[in-house]
């Protein structure tokens, strides 16, 4: 069966310490890596999609990164604005109508 | 605006009184989905339809229905709601279901007691 992991559960950063995010995932073939924010009270809203492993994508200061085995979510001189929650979810090849998502990891930055 | 809506936002009720969460997109999307969002447990995708009058299972599809009589619109039914169904509940539509992201409504809490 797909599994999403993401760790760690919640991380707590100074604003501008930089830090990462992981999302290890066990797929039979990977269609699509997808990376999501939420904020409290709203619905995830996109981030990425990664579909080979080596690729990466960026966007202001986050960069996502994917390997065979994981993801990693790279967060660059972080901003209180970036607090949220941080979901990743895995489509399988053989799968096409199934998005597995991860438990998810919540980010608080201080100022 | 381009936006996935869902009606109510907020709903408590009481165990076996029938209820229906709607849910509507406006960027002609052909595919839909329920999601539940419960604490450690993530999204669990509960039923999701390809198109008109086409949908099928998730994961956990036991005590809901849908339905999608249009291409916007994709109710959620609880027929007789419990306790265990009390959760965050997600609308999210794509263009297609291989490989394209989901655009997710601002979520419904539903209360059962």
């Amino acid at each position: 069966e797909d599994q999403v992991t993401q760790s760690p559960e919640a991380l707590r950063l100074q604003e501008g310490e930089s830090s990462s995010l992981n999302c290890s995932y066990t797929v039979s073939g990977l269609r699509g890596l997808f990376w999501y924010r939420q904020d409290p009270g709203k619905g995830p809203e996109f981030l990425f999609t990664l579909y080979s492993a080596g690729e990466e994508k960026e966007k202001e200061r986050l960069k996502a990164t994917l390997t065979k085995k994981e993801s990693f979510l790279h967060i660059t001189a972080p901003k209180p604005e970036d607090s949220a929650t941080y979901l990743c979810a895995v489509q399988a090849l053989d799968n096409n109508n199934d998005m597995r998502f991860g438990a998810g990891t919540r980010l608080t930055v201080k100022p | 605006e381009a936006q996935v809506t869902q009606n109510p936002r907020y709903l408590i009720t009481v165990t076996g009184k029938k209820l229906t969460v709607t849910c509507s997109q406006n960027m002609n999307h052909e595919y839909m989905s329920w999601y539940r969002q419960d604490p450690g447990l993530g999204l669990r995708q509960i039923y999701y339809s390809m198109n008109v009058e086409v949908t099928d299972k998730g994961d956990v599809p036991e005590g809901y229905k849908v339905s999608r009589k249009e291409k916007r619109n994709f109710p959620l039914i609880l027929e007789s709601p419990s306790p265990n169904q009390t959760s965050l509940y997600f609308c999210a539509s794509s263009l297609g279901s291989i490989g394209n992201e989901q655009f997710f409504g601002p979520g419904t809490r539903l209360t059962v007691l």
